[in-house]
């Protein structure tokens, strides 16, 4: 059963620290995409990648984060310095573009808590 | 900004069928309804999707109106693990690589 993985599933850590979320899409997806979500704000989209390439990345504070696809296997999303307003759950998604049902599908979620 | 309308909450007897409105009054031709849901503390999860026609899987029917200005999710018989926050999204055809924009969706609860 192919699914998305990500980790840290939680993350706690100081106002200032530099924090790195990794997710490895499903095998032969050629899309990712990093969503946050807050009890506030919902579940909103950071930033999203096709072949590797970055399509939007206009959801994200671009001062403090920044998402790369290092490989086709490996998507990472980082802050830095992290504050305590980043505090949130971040979602991976991967999908095939083109594929008959053209559906994402979604991870686990990395729980962050920035004191 | 989403381009559903969905009521916050809605209730359901175990057991019985949870139909589930959405509002998409200014769809346009080549959008597909997509619905998704959450259950507490997972990632979102796909559920089914349509153009115009009616449609059914393992998980649930999706009947859309012939304007297609609104559709209904159907879960026939429904479980406390049914229990989420059920999203209607719609999204053109031929863009699966674009994201999803999510709405605030509709928090189902069924009980026992």
């Amino acid at each position: 059963d192919a699914r998305v993985t990500q980790t840290p599933r939680h993350k706690v850590t100081e106002m200032g620290q530099e924090v790195t979320m990794r997710c490895q899409p499903i095998l032969g997806h050629n899309t990712v995409f990093w969503y946050r979500q807050t009890m506030m704000q919902g579940l909103e989209l950071l930033a999203y990648f096709r072949n590797r390439a970055p399509l939007d990345d206009s959801g994200m504070p671009k001062d403090r984060f920044s998402a790369e696809m290092p490989d086709a296997t490996l998507a990472t999303l980082k802050i830095q310095p992290s504050e305590p307003r980043d505090s949130a759950v971040y979602f991976c998604a991967s999908g095939l573009d083109g594929g008959a049902l053209e559906t994402q599908y979604f991870g686990p979620g990395t729980r962050l808590l920035v004191l | 900004d989403a381009k559903t309308t969905q009521p916050p909450s809605m209730d359901c007897a175990e057991g019985r069928a949870a139909n589930l409105p959405c509002n998409h009054s200014t769809i346009s031709g080549n959008e597909y309804v997509y619905w998704y849901r959450q259950i507490h503390s997972q990632g979102p999860q796909y559920i089914i999707h349509g153009l115009k026609n009616n449609e059914t899987n393992e998980m649930a029917s999706l009947i859309i109106t012939e304007d297609r200005k609104s559709s209904t999710l159907i879960l026939p018989h429904a479980t406390l693990r049914d229990t989420a926050v059920y999203y209607c999204i719609v999204r053109a055809s031929g863009q699966a690589g674009t994201a999803l924009i999510f709405g605030k969706g509709t928090t189902l609860s069924v009980s026992s």
